[in-house]
């Protein structure tokens, strides 16, 4: 069975300082991973998606992530977090077993203290 | 250009009553999407439309769950005979064309309450 894991459920991180968002996952087939970002009262907003290809993906608001497939997981990061980057972020999985369906974790709640 | 839409934003009802919410996808996306997001509960999936094929509904939690998507577009959740534990956010997507690796894209939700 899909499934996907973030470990914290808040992130506390300084304004100007590196951040670092944490995602492990388990599927049959290729994953295909995804970020989204949720601010107060909106949907999900699409940051960026691993298909194939370069490990290392670059999305929006300067945000990037990396596929690793030994150690299952795509950790978001950013070099140097905002005030404004405060919001839950979602990482989600799909497969190529044939479900177009996201599983998603269960969100990360990221605080950038001014 | 426009994005998904869901109406109404907030409901709120009385145990027992019928809700409906409604999306419209983005338009030309093939594919639609239903999420609850429950506090607790994270995001779960709750049924699948990709054009004229039957949709995937392995995701709805009880038989008072039903959608319908009209034409190839507009969506419908229909829940019967509301519970309090159905109170959550009910999230719309839709994709260009349903696939592994589609970027499912968000509507910003129906907050529904129920008394």
């Amino acid at each position: 069975a899909q499934s996907v894991a973030q470990p914290e459920d808040q992130v506390n991180v300084a304004e100007g300082n590196p951040l670092t968002v944490k995602c492990t996952y388990s599927v049959s087939g290729n994953p295909y991973l995804f970020w989204y970002v949720q601010y107060p009262n909106r949907g999900l907003q699409f940051l960026l998606k691993y298909i194939t290809g370069d490990n290392l993906v670059k999305g929006s608001y300067g945000f990037e992530a990396e596929f690793n497939k030994s150690q299952t997981s795509f950790h978001l990061k950013k070099p140097s977090a905002l005030v404004s980057d405060s919001a839950l972020y979602f990482c989600a999985v799909s497969s190529s077993s044939g479900t177009y369906k996201y599983i998603f974790g269960t969100g990360t709640r990221l605080k950038v203290l001014a | 250009g426009a994005g998904v839409s869901q109406s109404p934003s907030n409901k709120v009802t009385e145990k027992g009553k019928d809700v409906e919410l409604r999306c419209d996808p983005i338009s030309g996306h093939t594919a639609l999407y239903w999420y609850r997001q429950s506090l607790g509960q994270g995001l779960e999936f709750l049924i699948y439309f990709q054009g004229n094929s039957a949709p995937d509904k392995s995701g709805l939690p009880s038989d008072r769950f039903s959608a319908e998507r009209t034409g190839g577009s507009v969506s419908t959740l229909t829940i019967q005979r509301t519970q309090q534990e159905d109170s959550a956010v009910y999230l719309c997507a839709s994709s260009l064309d349903a696939g592994d690796g589609e970027t499912q894209y968000f509507g910003p939700g129906t907050r529904l309450l129920v008394l």
